[in-house]
């Protein structure tokens, strides 16, 4: 079956950046966009951005645009999302999420299980 | 920003129906952008119920309908049972922000 599975959690101090992988199996990795979402503590959803991988494409949101970098290493079916100039308030779980339907009409199924950020001094 | 809004909570006792709406505007909902909605259970990840407006995937059980019209969207809950108390999220595309947007999200009690 389709499954997604992220990298464990991770601490970082302010100003350092993250990177979170997102491994998929039970489909190609290139057929779907593959997005990130987060959620800080008792917040609702943020989308990040999406990629098709192998592909070049690829878009991120305007709050974290110059902040947020995605990619993709086909080889091994997996994404990544780096996250740098942390701040307290990046602190948040991350998700991968696989991309469905056309352009501008995705919905995200099924969602990797979430890796938690904590920034701390 | 909140760019899709939804009520904070909903509750109702077990066999009711409830009903969540999603508001947007003239740049997302309005513009004739598909509405999706989540359930998301304590501590887990998102899970899909409703996507394009109206469709159920396989294995979500019919008490759960979507519905669409204007600007706005909403999920209906009927027969309501004690594990759908999880809190719901919609969500859209925006072409303002020239991204995927999110409502507020909406805490379901089950009395």
């Amino acid at each position: 079956q389709v499954q997604l599975v992220q990298s464990g959690a991770d601490v970082k101090k302010p100003g350092a950046s993250v990177k979170v992988s997102c491994k998929a199996s039970g489909y190609t990795v290139t057929s779907h966009a593959m997005h990130w979402v987060r959620q800080a503590p008792g917040q609702r959803l943020e989308w990040m951005g999406w990629i098709i991988a192998g592909s070049g494409n690829r878009k991120y949101s305007r709050n974290f645009q110059g902040r947020v970098t995605i990619t993709s290493d086909t080889s091994a079916s997996t994404v990544y999302m780096e996250l740098s100039s942390l701040r307290f308030e990046d602190t948040a779980v991350y998700y991968c999420a696989r991309g469905w339907g056309s352009s501008e009409q995705n919905w995200f199924d099924p969602w990797g299980q979430g890796t938690l950020v904590t920034v701390s001094s | 920003q909140s760019v899709l809004t939804q009520p904070p909570s909903v509750s109702g006792a077990p066999g009711q129906r409830v009903t969540i709406s999603c508001t947007g505007s003239s740049s997302n909902i309005g513009a004739g952008y598909d509405v999706h909605w989540y359930q998301q259970l304590p501590g887990t990840a998102p899970k899909v119920l409703i996507y394009g407006n109206t469709n159920r995937p396989s294995g979500v059980p019919d008490r759960f309908s979507g519905s669409k019209s204007g600007t706005s969207a909403s999920l209906a809950i009927t027969g309501l049972q004690a594990e759908d108390e999880a809190h719901y999220y919609c969500q859209s595309y925006d072409s303002s922000l020239s991204g995927y947007v999110f409502g507020t999200g909406t805490k379901v009690t089950v009395l």
